[in-house]
């Protein structure tokens, strides 16, 4: 079945870089997102990478991408005590023959930064 | 641009009532996605809209209904609430095409007593 897994917990402290860990079981994902929640707060898009790449890089973030173990990481440098949120990684679809573009979360990392 | 917009933003409901939630998509989208977050955990699909077409379904049972309209806004309905139907729904608009990025509103709070 379709099942996303990352760890739940990451504690960084403010200027270091953090890293975060996702796997994923669905192969025809196309598209790989990556969301931020806030507390009591809507899902914030970060940035996303199509499945033929390897790496994309958005500012303070890189998204690498290994297809073949179905694993992704986030890489936010110079992390800030504002980045203190949840993170989820999301595999979809987009939008190829209309098929329907489900996102599969799992429980998300909860990621602390210590000022 | 505007951006995906939820209301209410709280409900409380009791056991056997039935609800209403309504999304109103960003501009120029034209499909919208349901999701049940249950504390604690990540959001699961329920559906998706994609031109006024139920256009794939999770693994929700049929008290779970949706809407979309012609100017692309969306309902969720759920009928005879469970205690388990506390959760945050989220809706997201997208563009039904290319990354077809979805983009969440705020949520809307059910608890059921």
């Amino acid at each position: 079945g379709e099942d996303v897994e990352q760890s739940l917990f990451l504690s960084v402290r403010e200027g270091d870089s953090s890293v975060i860990n996702c796997t994923y079981t669905d192969s025809s994902s196309t598209y790989l997102y990556w969301y931020k929640q806030e507390p009591g707060a809507g899902l914030q898009l970060l940035t996303y990478i199509f499945s033929n790449m390897d790496m994309k890089q958005d500012q303070r973030l890189t998204v690498l991408l290994n297809k073949k173990d179905k694993h992704l990481s986030l890489r936010i440098a110079d992390t800030q005590t504002g980045d203190s949120a949840i993170y989820f990684c999301a595999p979809g679809r987009g939008n190829y023959g209309g098929a329907t573009n489900k996102l599969i979360f799992g429980t998300g990392t909860l990621l602390a930064v210590q000022p | 641009e505007t951006g995906v917009t939820q209301s209410p933003t709280h409900l409380i409901k009791t056991r056997g009532q039935q609800v209403t939630l309504r999304c109103s998509s960003q501009s120029g989208h034209n499909t919208v996605s349901w999701y049940q977050q249950a504390l604690g955990q990540g959001p699961q699909f329920i559906f998706q809209y994609y031109r006024e077409e139920e256009n794939g379904r999770g693994n929700f049972p049929p008290r779970f209904s949706g809407l979309q309209f012609p100017n692309y806004s969306s309902e969720l309905n759920v009928n005879a609430l469970e205690l388990d139907d506390s959760a945050l729904y989220l809706c997201a608009s997208s563009s039904g095409q290319g990354a077809n990025e979805q983009f969440f509103g705020p949520g809307t709070r059910l608890t059921v007593l």
